[in-house]
C-alpha cells in the first residue's frame, strides 16, 4: 500500500506570495492532518479534516487554511506569506479507529525569501 | 492545553547501552500516546502507540514504552542501542476530547549511538 505523498517536496516563495500544498492519504484514510516543524517552535499541529470538514484547529492565524476533497486529497493554503512561515510542512492520515495513529509523509519544505 | 516535556534534548550512549526516554503530558482526560521517531533524511515514523489495555507496549525495533497513568508519563525503553537507533524521537499526545486527531508533540531527543 503506499504511504501519504506530499508535492511539491520543496518550495521556494517570496514574501507576500501566497502557496498550496497537497498532500495525498493512504488508500482508505479518511482523515488528513497538517503539522508544521520548524527547529525553534517543533511540530506544532496546524488542522485536521475528516469528511470534508474541519474537525480540529490548531493555534495558527487565518493565513493559514486547509480543504478536503471527496476522494479524501487535502491541500494546505498560506496566504501573504511571511519570513517565519518557512518550515517543513508535514502531512499525516489515519483511520476512523480507537488508536487515531496517524502515518506521515516527507513533507514540503517551504522556504520564503 | 495539553502539553508534553521530553527530559532529554541530546542522549549519546554506546552501542548495546540501555536507553530510556522520558516523556510526561499534562492533560486529566482519556489521551492516546505515541512514540515517533526520525531517521536521518527520512520521514516520520510510528514506533509505537498506546491506546488502551496492558500499560507495557512494544513497538518496531525492540522498542517498548510503558504508560503510567498516576504519573502522567510514557518513557520509551529498548535493552541495547545499536548505532542504526541513531535518530531524533518524539513523544505525542492525543487528547481525546472531541475526538479526532490533535497530536502535542514534545520537543524531541536527539539520540546519537556510537560505535
Amino acid at each position: 500500500k503506499a504511504g501519504v505523498t506530499q508535492t511539491p517536496r520543496y518550495l521556494i516563495k517570496t514574501r507576500g506570495q501566497q502557496v498550496t500544498l497537497s498532500c495525498s492519504p493512504i488508500s482508505g484514510h479518511r482523515s488528513v492532518s497538517w503539522y508544521q516543524q520548524t527547529p525553534g517552535q517543533g511540530l506544532q499541529f496546524l488542522f485536521e479534516y475528516f469528511s470534508e470538514t474541519q474537525r480540529n484547529k490548531g493555534n495558527f492565524p487565518g493565513r493559514f487554511s486547509g480543504r478536503q476533497f471527496s476522494n479524501s486529497r487535502s491541500e494546505m493554503n498560506v496566504s501573504t506569506l511571511e519570513l517565519g512561515d518557512s518550515a517543513l510542512y508535514l502531512c499525516a492520515s489515519s483511520l476512523e479507529t480507537r488508536a487515531y495513529e496517524q502515518y506521515f509523509g516527507p513533507g514540503t519544505r517551504l522556504t520564503v525569501t | 492545553a495539553q502539553s508534553v516535556s521530553q527530559h532529554n534534548h541530546h542522549v549519546i550512549l554506546s552501542e548495546a547501552a540501555s536507553l530510556e526516554l522520558g516523556c510526561n503530558y499534562s492533560y486529566g482526560g482519556t489521551v492516546n500516546l505515541f512514540w515517533y521517531v526520525q531517521y536521518p533524511g527520512q520521514h516520520l515514523q510510528l514506533l509505537l502507540k498506546y491506546f488502551s489495555g496492558d500499560p507495557l507496549v512494544k513497538g518496531i525495533k525492540g522498542f517498548e514504552a510503558e504508560f503510567i497513568k498516576s504519573k502522567f508519563s510514557f518513557n520509551l525503553r529498548k535493552p541495547s542501542v545499536q548505532w542504526s537507533d541513531t535518530a531524533e524521537y518524539f513523544c505525542a499526545v492525543n487528547a481525546l476530547t472531541g475526538g479526532g486527531n490533535k497530536l502535542t508533540f514534545g520537543t524531541g531527543t536527539q539520540l546519537k549511538v556510537e560505535l
